[in-house]
C-alpha cells in the first residue's frame, strides 16, 4: 500500500457528463501529481500542485481542472466528457523535500459510453 | 524523437533468468531517475530511485544508470513468475519538476 488513495476505483458515465475524481496523498506529502494513462499513450503528466497551488501543467485539457485543498486532497474534475477520455487516471504524491520520489495511488478506470 | 524511449516488448523469459530492462532518454538535464512495476494497470509500484551515474542494488533488482550515454538500466536476478509485469522508466531533472515516462515494457517470467 503506497498510502495514496484514489476514489472512486471504478466509474461509468455518459459523454457530455461531468465528474471529479479525488486523490488523498500520503500523510506529510505536499506535492500532487495527476496522470493519464490510456492503451496506446502510456502516462501523461496532466497537473502538479504544490501546497494547494498549481506547480506545472502537462497536456491537461481545457474541459479538465484540478485543484489541492488547505487539507492537501485533490481533486481533478472532467467535465464534457468525450469516448475518448476513457482510461486510467492516476494520482501521485512526494514529500516536502527536493527531488523526492514519486508514490501512486491505485487509479480511477474512467469508462464514458 | 521522444524524451524518453523504452521497447514495449514484450519479453518472454523463463523462470530463474536474469532480465535486463533499458530505456534511452534525449534530454541531459534529466538528473534523478527510477523505475516502477505496474501489474495489470494497477497503480505504478516504486522499485527504484537513483541520482548519480553508477549502479544501485536492492535484493534482486540493480537500477544502472549511464548519463553520458542517456541510458538505464533495470536488471532482476533470478526471475519469478509473480515478476511478470509492465517496467515503467521514470525521471526528472529536479527539485519539485514533474516525472517524465517511458512507455513501459511487458516483462513474461515463465515457470
Amino acid at each position: 500500500d503506497s498510502g495514496v488513495t484514489q476514489t472512486p476505483k471504478h466509474l461509468i458515465t455518459a459523454t457530455g457528463q461531468r465528474v471529479t475524481l479525488r486523490c488523498s496523498p500520503r500523510s506529510g506529502d505536499l506535492s500532487v501529481y495527476w496522470y493519464q494513462q490510456s492503451l496506446d499513450q502510456g502516462l501523461q503528466f496532466l497537473i502538479q500542485y504544490y501546497n494547494g497551488e498549481e506547480r506545472a501543467k502537462g497536456n491537461i485539457l481545457e474541459r479538465f481542472s484540478a485543484q489541492q485543498f488547505p487539507d492537501l486532497h485533490s481533486e481533478l474534475n472532467l467535465s464534457s466528457l468525450e469516448l475518448g477520455d476513457s482510461a486510467l487516471y492516476f494520482c501521485a504524491s512526494s514529500g516536502q523535500g527536493l527531488n523526492t520520489e514519486a508514490f501512486f495511488g491505485q487509479g480511477t478506470r474512467l469508462t464514458v459510453v | 524523437q521522444k524524451e524518453v524511449e523504452q521497447d514495449p516488448g514484450p519479453l518472454s523469459v523463463p523462470e530463474g533468468a536474469i532480465v535486463s530492462l533499458n530505456c534511452t532518454y534525449s534530454n541531459s538535464a534529466f538528473q534523478y531517475f527510477m523505475w516502477y512495476r505496474q501489474y495489470s494497470r494497477k497503480g505504478p509500484e516504486l522499485l527504484m530511485y537513483t541520482y548519480s551515474s553508477g549502479n544501485k542494488e536492492d535484493g534482486r533488482f540493480t537500477a544502472q544508470v549511464d548519463k553520458s550515454s542517456k541510458y538505464i538500466s533495470l536488471f532482476i536476478r533470478d526471475s519469478q513468475p509473480s515478476d511478470s509485469a509492465t517496467y515503467l522508466c521514470a525521471m526528472k531533472i529536479g527539485g519539485y519538476s514533474t516525472l517524465t515516462f517511458g512507455k513501459g515494457t511487458m516483462l513474461l517470467v515463465s515457470p
